[in-house]
């Protein structure tokens, strides 16, 4: 059974700063994602990882994708308060394609002024 | 529309009680997934349609929940006889195909609070 593992599962950081969200899975996958999500709100799509060695930025935000490790990082660069949200990576565990995603349990990010 | 649209964005419902949940995918989309989402069991898979094939049903918790998807458009969950563990957020995702490059779009979601 595949698991994925976020952490931290809260981050409280300062504006400007820098830090990485840490995202392990158990099995082998080629597809990962990361969604953010407010409060009360549904999930919005950030990045689309599909292969080893994937980096995508947007913005301050920048994923990675390293198979053989079976980890991703999400990369927050100069952290501003519109960044506090909800940040999910999810794995897709199948060889066919997008079918069940296994979410990780989150990480919640607070930026302070 | 726009995105996948989800009806209604609440719900509150007694103990035993059947309710119903609407998912209208983005248009042109094929592929049509159910989640859950809930305070002690974070984000789970509970359904999935693509096209015209058998739906993959292994996420569901127990066969009191049921999903169809008509014309291989809309959707619906069903949740007969409602129990208070079955409140929470039902997230509705809709994708382009099911070739795993294309990403799945949510809709806002369905509060569901069984009293």
């Amino acid at each position: 059974e595949l698991k994925v593992e976020q952490n931290p599962l809260f981050l409280s950081m300062q504006e400007g700063k820098n830090y990485t969200i840490y995202c392990n899975y158990s099995t082998t996958s080629d597809r990962l994602y990361w969604y953010r999500q407010d409060p009360g709100k549904s999930l919005e799509s950030l990045f689309v990882l599909l292969s080893n060695g994937a980096v995508k930025q947007e913005g301050r935000l920048m994923a990675s994708l390293d198979t053989k490790a079976r980890l991703s990082t999400l990369h927050i660069t100069a952290a501003v308060h519109d960044l506090s949200a909800t940040y999910f990576c999810a794995v897709d565990p199948t060889q066919g394609g997008s079918e069940k995603l296994v979410f990780g349990k989150g990480t919640k990010l607070t930026v302070n002024p | 529309g726009a995105g996948v649209s989800q009806s209604p964005s609440n719900k509150v419902t007694e103990k035993g009680k059947d309710v119903e949940l609407r998912c209208d995918p983005i248009s042109g989309h094929t592929a049509l997934y159910w989640y859950r989402q809930s305070l002690g069991q974070g984000l789970e898979f509970l359904i999935y349609f693509q096209g015209n094939s058998a739906p993959d049903k292994s996420g569901l918790p127990s066969d009191r929940f049921s999903a169809e998807r008509t014309g291989g458009s809309v959707s619906t969950l069903t949740i007969q006889r409602t129990q208070q563990e079955d409140s929470a957020v039902y997230l509705c995702a809709s994708s382009l195909s099911s070739s795993g490059r294309d990403e799945q779009f949510f809709g806002p979601g369905t509060r569901l609070t069984v009293l």
